[in-house]
C-alpha cells in the first residue's frame, strides 16, 4: 500500500519551475522520501532522496516540511523531456523493496 | 555504457510456452531485483537478490524463477505462459539491498 497522495496530473510551463507535492502523512522517523520519475515506455529513473533535511542535485531539489507529512519535488527549469509519470516513495531505511503509486503525470508544455 | 540492461526489449509469445528475460548490471552492485508493471501501470517487486542469493520473493507464482548466474546478472525465466503474465518486466540493481535502485529499459511481454 502506497503511503503517500500525489495529484493524478499537473501542468507545467516549458522553461518555469515544476513544483511537485506529495504528502505522507503516516511518515515514520525512519523513513526516506524517495522521488523516481517515468518517462514514457522507459524504466523509473531516480531523481533525489532525502530523510529530514533539503536535497539538491543535479536533477531537482527536495524540499521535505519540518514536521515531514509533506514534500515538495521542484524541476527548477521545466523542459520537454521532463514530461513524465513522477513518483513519491515512503520507504524505510532498512527495506529492500520501494511501493510505486499510481504517481503525478507531468506534462510539460512549450 | 549502459548500467542496467534486458533482453530482449519485446517478447511476443503463445499461452504455455516457456521464456526467459535477461538482465545484466555493470555498476558493481550486490542486489538485484525484478518489478513487474501491468497494464494499469503499478509496478510491484517480485524478486531481489543480494549476493547471488534470493533474499526476497513477493508472493510470485512458482511458475517464475529467477536465476543468478553471477552478481551481474538476473535471469526471469517463466514457465507456462498466462495471458495475465502479460505485462512489463523491469530490472532493477542497487549497491546494497537498502539502497538507491537503478532501473533497466524493462521488456515487454506479450501473450497471446
Amino acid at each position: 500500500d502506497a503511503k503517500t497522495t500525489q495529484p493524478p496530473s499537473m501542468d507545467c510551463a516549458e522553461g518555469r519551475a515544476a513544483n511537485l507535492p506529495c504528502n505522507h502523512s503516516t511518515i515514520s522517523g525512519n523513513e526516506y522520501v524517495y522521488w523516481y520519475r517515468q518517462i514514457h515506455s522507459q524504466g523509473p529513473q531516480y531523481i533525489i532522496h532525502g530523510l529530514k533535511n533539503n536535497e539538491t542535485n543535479e536533477m531537482a531539489s527536495l524540499i521535505i516540511t519540518e514536521d515531514r507529512k509533506s514534500s515538495t519535488l521542484i524541476l527548477p527549469h521545466a523542459t520537454l523531456r521532463d514530461t513524465a509519470v513522477y513518483y513519491c516513495i515512503v520507504r524505510v531505511a532498512y527495506d529492500y523493496k520501494l511501493s510505486f503509486g499510481a504517481g503525478t503525470t507531468v506534462t510539460v508544455r512549450a | 555504457d549502459t548500467a542496467v540492461s534486458q533482453t530482449p526489449k519485446y517478447l511476443v509469445t503463445q499461452m504455455g510456452n516457456d521464456k526467459s528475460i535477461k538482465c545484466e548490471q555493470n555498476l558493481g552492485h550486490d542486489t538485484m531485483y525484478w518489478y513487474k508493471q501491468d497494464s494499469k501501470k503499478f509496478l510491484k517487486i517480485m524478486f531481489s537478490y543480494n549476493n547471488k542469493e534470493l533474499i526476497i520473493n513477493e508472493t510470485v507464482p512458482n511458475r517464475f524463477s529467477p536465476k543468478s548466474p553471477d552478481k551481474a546478472h538476473l535471469n526471469l525465466h517463466i514457465n507456462s505462459l498466462e495471458l495475465g503474465d502479460s505485462a512489463v518486466y523491469f530490472c532493477a540493481s542497487s549497491r546494497t539491498d537498502t539502497d538507491t535502485q537503478y532501473f533497466g529499459p524493462g521488456t515487454r511481454l506479450t501473450v497471446l
